[in-house]
């Protein structure tokens, strides 16, 4: 069955250089939300989309930006990057936005800044 | 806010010993409740789900009840593998209503099964 995909897998970047990352859910989930995982600490939601429109935030910051695109897919744009946004970035879909359904996740993306 | 509270870890068997790793969430709202694991190097999987109260999730030998009276939901294993050596979150949605499927995730315990 067809999973979550996100690039790239791994990135390094400069301090305040700018990094953008994909996620590509699963055919027909009309939902994506962004999970950040700093090392050795649980995910910690950002932002979600339902239907192309945001529908939650968490503690996604400023220089962070994010968008769903007509066929779903979403980019997760992050500037002025700092040293403590290492951390592995999750992309996870749904099928609807509901607190009932489940969330498939992408393998995620490795982001080191340097 | 919501919030999620799992065992102090990390937690060491031996193969085919009884696993329990127990979770309390915060009471506010109908939320729905999960397992994801998340093994080494690799994404998190969900390992399995309740959405109403009394509802009994399981997979792969792997059971959780959810448990409105006393907020819980522990994870029970009868016989653990070294296959199953991984991270395991316990995790909440939103409450429910209108509210978007935000995941709340606990902190995470570290399994580790030995030979």
């Amino acid at each position: 069955a067809a999973g979550v995909i996100q690039s790239p897998r791994h990135l390094i970047k400069e301090k305040r250089e700018t990094a953008t990352l994909k996620c590509y859910p699963i055919p027909r989930h009309d939902t994506v939300y962004w999970y950040q995982q700093g090392p050795g600490q649980d995910p910690q939601f950002l932002i979600s989309f339902y239907e192309k429109m945001q529908s939650d935030k968490g503690s996604i910051p400023d220089r962070f930006s994010a968008q769903q695109f007509s066929d779903y897919h979403s980019e997760l744009n992050m500037s002025s990057l700092e040293l403590g946004d290492s951390a592995l970035y999750f992309c996870a879909s749904s099928l609807g936005g509901g607190v009932q359904e489940t969330q498939y996740f992408g393998p995620g993306t490795r982001l080191l800044v340097l | 806010g919501d919030s999620v509270t799992q065992m102090e870890g990390p937690v060491t068997l031996s193969e085919e010993a009884f696993l329990t790793i127990n979770c309390t969430y915060t009471a506010t709202g109908y939320p729905s409740l999960f397992w994801y694991v998340q093994y080494p190097g690799e994404g998190l999987q969900l390992l399995l789900k309740a959405t109403k109260a009394d509802d009994k999730g399981s997979n792969k030998g792997f059971e959780a009840t959810y448990r409105k009276e006393t907020t819980s939901f522990h994870l029970e294993k009868g016989s653990v593998q070294v296959s199953d050596s991984a991270v395991y979150f316990c995790t909440r949605s939103n409450a429910g209503g209108t509210s978007y499927g935000k995941l709340t995730f606990g902190q995470g315990t570290i399994l580790t099964v030995h030979p």
